[in-house]
């Protein structure tokens, strides 16, 4: 799977959009952007994924550049309870190799009041 | 929609003894996943299950770890012989297909004495 680099850490303001980034410079054609994260003490949640186009839904965008290098998870309205470690993953189409999330460090998000 | 179950949340074990932990995915998923977070470390991929077939245990120790996902019942990840190193959280996860988002419970917390 592609290696991924995220900021460690960063900071947003409540109520204002809060942009990750992330960098996979050498991802593969059938490799998709996935984004988690994780509250301290729980399980990771899914936010969204997409292969090469932009996604939204819900909980947030997904941003991704024409030559697939880099995305950017976009929280349009942050919260104190989005502070979280997010994950940036990129997984391969296959069912063996597929199946297993590679997770890095992540980028622990702090909202501030 | 019950989301996926793992119990119990918290596990003590003494050094030797044998550890059962458990996973019962979302319903209409029948695709599991077993990962592992030790202390102040990144989760780790261990297993990935069919109905009662492995399909990639890439990620699982060669010794003392099993994991089996029956026709009928949840997952079962067991532990035999507990160590002092064997103390993490346990994160189980489902899909609906080896090419659908993994979705978390909130894990099982496993402590050594």
């Amino acid at each position: 799977d592609a290696k991924t680099t995220q900021p460690p850490s960063m900071d947003c303001a409540e109520g204002r959009a809060a942009n990750l980034p992330c960098n996979h410079s050498t991802i593969s054609g059938n490799e998709y952007v996935y984004w988690y994260r994780q509250i301290h003490s729980q399980g990771p949640q899914y936010i969204i994924h997409g292969l090469k186009n932009n996604e939204t839904n819900e909980m947030a965008s997904l941003i991704i550049t024409e030559d697939r290098k880099s995305s950017t998870l976009i929280l349009p309205h942050a919260t104190l309870r989005d502070t979280a470690v997010y994950y940036c993953i990129v997984r391969v189409a296959g069912e063996t190799s597929g199946s297993r999330l590679t997770f890095g460090e992540g980028t622990q998000l702090t909202v501030n009041p | 929609n019950a989301g996926v179950m793992q119990n119990p949340r918290h596990l003590v074990r003494r050094r030797g003894q044998e550890a059962r932990l458990r996973c019962s995915p979302m319903k209409g998923h029948s695709h599991v996943y077993w990962y592992r977070q030790l202390p102040e470390e990144g989760l780790k991929f261990m297993v990935y299950l069919q109905k009662e077939n492995i399909i990639d245990e890439s990620g699982m120790p060669k010794e003392r770890f099993s994991a089996e996902f029956p026709k009928e019942g949840p997952s079962i990840l067991r532990i035999q012989q507990v160590v002092r190193g064997d103390s993490a959280a346990y994160f189980c996860a489902s899909s609906q297909g080896w090419d659908q988002p993994q979705h978390f419970g909130d894990g099982t917390r496993l402590s050594i004495l």
